[in-house]
């Protein structure tokens, strides 16, 4: 079973400044894809970044980028230029290209705090 | 034009009722899902439908069963609710199932509490 790990229940960064998330996860299949979500306090689900395991180039969505290790099972995300709006909870999500499959298998979150 | 909707957002209900939450998703998607959010945080898929039919059903008792009455709409009804099915609930919606990573969309959550 696929498993997916965040070792930082909690984060703090000052704003402007840049902070990495961690996520490891475990499985034994070579396709597969990653997320990062967003939820602020309004509990809504945010998508900020997507990785496909087979392309080696790590994702970017403007001040959002992965450095996504697939040896190490790895897949951090790096938020530059922190701004106070990037306050939230972030869940990594790992998901299996089998078809039938298209759930998604989160880990325990990070609570992010962004210091003014 | 919400296009992931729940209702309620907040359900405050005795032990031992039955329930029931509303998804709608105006996006054309053929699969949704319905995953339970714990108090610490911790998301988990409970099921997903693809085209009406129920295609994963994870570790969940059969007091929870969802019902599609079309594409559009996945509903989740509990029955003889417990203290431990207090939760925030996500309904969620995606494409048809490929190989490409489609985002799954998701609504704003409903919070149940069981006195």
């Amino acid at each position: 079973a696929q498993t997916v790990t965040q070792s930082q229940p909690e984060m703090s960064v000052q704003e402007a400044e840049t902070v990495t998330l961690s996520c490891t996860y475990d499985t034994s299949e070579s396709d597969y894809y990653l997320f990062w979500y967003k939820q602020p306090p309004s509990r809504q689900m945010i998508l900020v970044i997507r990785q496909e395991a087979y392309k080696q180039q790590n994702a970017t969505e403007n001040r959002f980028s992965v450095n996504f290790q697939k040896a190490a099972k790895s897949f951090s995300l790096k938020i530059s230029d922190s701004q106070l709006g990037d306050a939230a909870m972030y869940f990594c999500a790992y998901r299996t290209p089998q078809t039938g499959a298209n759930n998604l298998f989160f880990g325990t979150g990070t609570r992010l705090t962004v210091i003014p | 034009d919400t296009a992931v909707s729940q209702t309620p957002k907040y359900l405050v209900t005795q032990m031992g009722n039955d329930k029931s939450i509303k998804c709608e998703q105006n996006l054309g998607h053929d699969t949704m899902y319905w995953y339970k959010q714990d108090s610490k945080k911790f998301l988990k898929i409970m099921f997903s439908y693809n085209n009406k039919e129920l295609i994963i059903n994870e570790t969940v008792p059969n007091r929870f069963s969802p019902k599609s009455p079309d594409k559009a709409h996945l509903n989740l009804h509990i029955n003889s609710l417990e203290l431990g099915d207090s939760a925030v609930y996500f309904c969620a919606s995606s494409p048809h199932i490929t190989r490409t990573g489609n985002e799954q969309f998701f609504g704003p959550g409903t919070r149940l509490t069981v006195l």
